[in-house]
This record gives structure tokens, sequence and C-alpha cells, in this order.
């Protein structure tokens, strides 16, 4: 079974610090890298990546993807409180209708 | 609100019964994804359906869960016979298929008392 492995587990930062989360995946069918934000709901969508080295930008957030060394980024500028949230990388397949699995997260916490 | 609706957010059962929890897609959507989250744990993939198909039940348990996506109405995850261990969070996720990402539900929490 593919595995994904976040780190780190947990990261408590204050406001305006930059943070960098890290996300590496074993790949057989590799087909996609999504990152999700969770607060107490639903996982929210922030980036699907596919190709090697294109940053995909929204806002403060950014993330890119090495196929080569098969990891993903996550970066976080100007850290606000309400970035304080579980974010969870997910690798999808080819075949299967590109099912996703998931590692187990990264808890970020904000300061003031 | 047009995401990706499920429902009942909550529900508590008793050893033994059944459980139904109930996703509709969000509008235009006809891919269809359960998930399961067991505390401390990541989310599992359990079921894809396509409209009155399913595509790959690979993650779903052998005995007691099922799950079907009718022509009209919701997606419905159906387990039988409850017991602790499906204590979870189950969240849908829809999408347009091909490479369109998932969009998820709130998820239904369900407790086995």
């Amino acid at each position: 079974e593919d595995k994904v492995v976040q780190s780190p587990l947990s990261l408590v930062v204050h406001e305006g610090d930059t943070v960098t989360l890290n996300c590496s995946y074993e790949v057989t069918n590799f087909r996609s890298l999504l990152w999700y934000k969770q607060e107490k709901k639903a996982p929210t969508f922030l980036f699907m990546l596919t190709s090697s080295g294109i940053e995909k930008k929204s806002g403060r957030l950014s993330s890119i993807l090495d196929k080569k060394e098969l990891f993903s980024i996550l970066n976080i500028t100007a850290t606000q409180t309400g970035d304080s949230a579980v974010y969870l990388c997910a690798q999808g397949v080819t075949g299967g209708g590109n099912k996703l699995t998931f590692g187990t997260g990264t808890q970020l916490k904000v300061e003031l | 609100n047009a995401g990706v609706m499920q429902n009942p957010r909550h529900l508590v059962r008793r050893r033994g019964q059944e459980a139904r929890l109930r996703c509709s897609p969000m509008k235009g959507h006809s891919h269809v994804y359960w998930y399961r989250q067991l505390p401390e744990e990541g989310l599992k993939f359990m079921v894809y359906l396509q409209k009155e198909n399913i595509i790959d039940e690979s993650g779903m348990p052998k005995e007691r869960f099922s799950a079907e996506f009718p022509k009209e109405g919701p997606s419905i995850l159906r387990i039988q016979q409850v017991v602790r261990g499906d204590s979870a969070a189950y969240f849908c996720a829809s999408s347009l298929g091909g490479l369109e990402p998932q969009h998820f539900g709130d998820g239904t929490r369900l407790s086995i008392l």
C-alpha cells in the first residue's frame, strides 16, 4: 500500500512566522499530490500538484512538488491565528478513479 | 450552499443497530468517494462510486458495510450490526472526475454506545 508521510507531526509558531510543511510519498502509480486544510469540519482543498517544479500559489500559501525526490512542501508566510489547523497531504493514483491516500497530517498552531 | 452535503452530522447508535449515512455531492459532480477517519488516524479510503455503479470498493470492510449511489438521490453508506469499532468520522467527497480535485463534506460523526 502506498504510504504518505508528513512532518513535522505538530508545530507551534507565532503570528508572522513562516512555516514549511513536508510531505513525502511512495509511488507505484502516482497521479497527483493534494494539500487540504482541516479545521473542525471538512478538509478544505488548497492545491493539487501534478508536475515537478511548478509552484502553485494562493495568497500567503504556496506549494511545490518534486517528483524525482518524491516530496512536496507547503509554505505559509506571515502566519495568522486563522491558519491554525491540521494540514493534510494526499496522493492520488492512476486507475481506481483517483482515490486518495492521506498522511496523518501536521497540526499547526499559530499563537499571538 | 453548493458544497458537499452530509447528514446527519452526528449519529448515535447502539451495538447491533444499523447506521445510514447520506451524502449529496456538489452540483454537477457524479463521482463520490467515502473515507473514514478514526481517532488519531488519517483519512482512509473506503469506496468510490459513480451514478449506479461501484467503481472501487477496495477499502470497504468485507462484512456489514455497503454503499450505493442511485440514479436519483444521495449516496448512502450503510453499516449493519454496528460495533464499537465503527465509531469514527465518515467523510464524503465528490469530484467532476478525471484529474479534478475532490471536495469534502463536513462529515458524519458516528458514535456507538
